[in-house]
């Protein structure tokens, strides 16, 4: 079965930084370029970042440049996203999502990262 | 990065057909064949429901379908059914390897 299971997530104060994972199975993870989508409470999805299929090439939003970095183990199945002077405004559900055909065809089932004091 | 313009809320009656718009520029919609829709569940992760426009994956009943015209991309689901009622978001890609969805739209089932 095809797969992709997050973990990391929680609360963390203003400021603070917090690594996300996502792992994946049933299919082979270094054919394929992946991304970080997040969703705020009962708001719409937004794209956060992105990485190539071998990790040369990783893309950022605005509104995380510079504070967030995403990174990918090939030999783990792995994807991660290092987020770094997290603010109020980055919580959220994120959901680490495969890339195939100019669309994203699997989904995982979200972590929720709160940034609260 | 803007998000692109979908309303917030639609709604048809059982058997019946709707549409939803998702309108965007000439940078993102309208300079690529690069748009996809994807339906969410209240608690659940989104699912794709059409890509490159008007493509349907396997498993995605052919009550649903996609097309472009210009800057705006639309999904018309027909012969609603109750299990249809859920959130609907359109995504382009946006070029300089930047992507975007649309705000989304909650579709009611009369």
């Amino acid at each position: 079965e095809v797969q992709l299971v997050e973990s990391g997530g929680g609360l963390v104060q203003p400021g603070g930084s917090l690594r996300l994972s996502c792992a994946a199975s049933g299919f082979t993870f270094s054919g394929y370029w992946m991304y970080w989508v997040r969703q705020a409470p009962g708001k719409g999805l937004v794209w956060v970042s992105h990485i190539s299929s071998d990790g040369s090439r990783p893309s950022y939003a605005d509104s995380v440049k510079g504070r967030f970095t995403i990174s990918r183990d090939n030999a783990k199945n792995t994807l991660y996203v290092q987020m770094n002077i997290l603010r109020a405004e980055d919580t959220a559900v994120y959901y680490c999502v495969r890339q195939t055909s100019w669309a994203f065809d699997i989904w995982g089932q979200g972590t929720m990262v709160t940034v609260s004091s | 990065q803007s998000a692109l313009t979908q309303p917030p809320s639609a709604s048809g009656s059982l058997g019946q057909s709707v549409t939803i718009s998702c309108t965007g520029t000439s940078s993102d919609v309208g300079g690529y064949n690069h748009v996809s829709w994807y339906e969410q569940h209240p608690g659940k992760a989104p699912k794709l429901m059409i890509y490159e426009v008007n493509k349907r994956p396997s498993g995605v009943p052919d009550r649903f379908s996609g097309s472009k015209s210009g800057n705006t991309a639309s999904l018309t689901v027909s012969g609603l059914q109750a299990e249809d009622e859920a959130d609907y978001y359109c995504s382009s890609y946006a070029g300089n390897n930047i992507w975007v969805f649309g705000g989304g739209t909650k579709l009611t089932v009369l």
